[in-house]
């Protein structure tokens, strides 16, 4: 029983690079998001969707793109790091948004910008 | 705007103390509240919710009750114990827009044998 499934677990990037952090769920989840989390700050959101093709952004959507092509993946990306995007993500599924009330997060991607 | 607000941590205990965790919110109309569980190196966990007001939620010998007088949520339970000890986060889904959540910063708590 996979759930969510994260990668990569750690990265260090340096500054300006791109990358993709990657996130699949094999519960049929219609609703996917991705969120930050800074000490001190508890977690913030930063995009979500509701389903294949559609997607909104949250609380802190600056420097990240995403998109859902499949109902099981939901990637974001970041186009030119920035040191202040060093930070834990964790990608996060649900049958019905606040309707079930439980999200199911993945273990997270620790990322380092240099 | 919406918004969570949690006690600071660390909360350190002993084995069998009594535990609260006080929440309160910020939000247009009434939420949903929940509260999360985070253990070491893993992802958070729905530890209980309300979706309306004088609702109380519980798992795991854990407690917390919806107040809408005094907007909290906070969180108990009677007899903690070392595998208690963990990250806990309250969270609001708001009213108009249950697709978003709020966190608040979360409370750290370590349970001593």
């Amino acid at each position: 029983n996979a759930g969510v499934t994260q990668t990569p677990k750690f990265q260090v990037l340096k500054t300006g690079q791109s990358m993709t952090l990657q996130c699949a769920q094999d519960m049929n989840h219609e609703y996917m998001s991705w969120y930050r989390q800074d000490p001190g700050m508890g977690l913030r959101l930063i995009h979500y969707s509701v389903g294949a093709g559609i997607t909104d952004q949250g609380e802190v959507p600056n420097g990240y793109n995403v998109s859902r092509s499949t109902t099981e993946d939901f990637p974001l990306r970041l186009l030119s790091a920035a040191p202040s995007q060093t930070s834990v993500y964790f990608c996060a599924s649900s049958s019905g948004g606040a309707l079930s009330g439980e999200l199911f997060f993945g273990e997270g991607s620790r990322l380092t910008v240099l | 705007g919406n918004s969570v607000t949690q006690m600071e941590g660390p909360v350190t205990l002993s084995e069998e103390a009594f535990l609260t965790i006080n929440c309160t919110y910020t939000a247009t109309g009434y939420p949903s509240l929940f509260w999360y569980v985070q253990y070491p190196g893993e992802g958070l966990q729905l530890l209980l919710k309300a979706t309306k007001a004088d609702d109380k939620g519980s798992n795991k010998g854990f407690e917390a009750t919806y107040r809408k007088e005094t907007t909290s949520f906070h969180l108990e339970k009677g007899s903690v114990q070392v595998s208690d000890s963990a990250v806990y986060f309250c969270a609001l889904s708001p009213l108009y827009n249950f697709n978003k959540f709020y966190f608040g910063s979360g409370t750290k708590l370590n349970v001593k044998p």
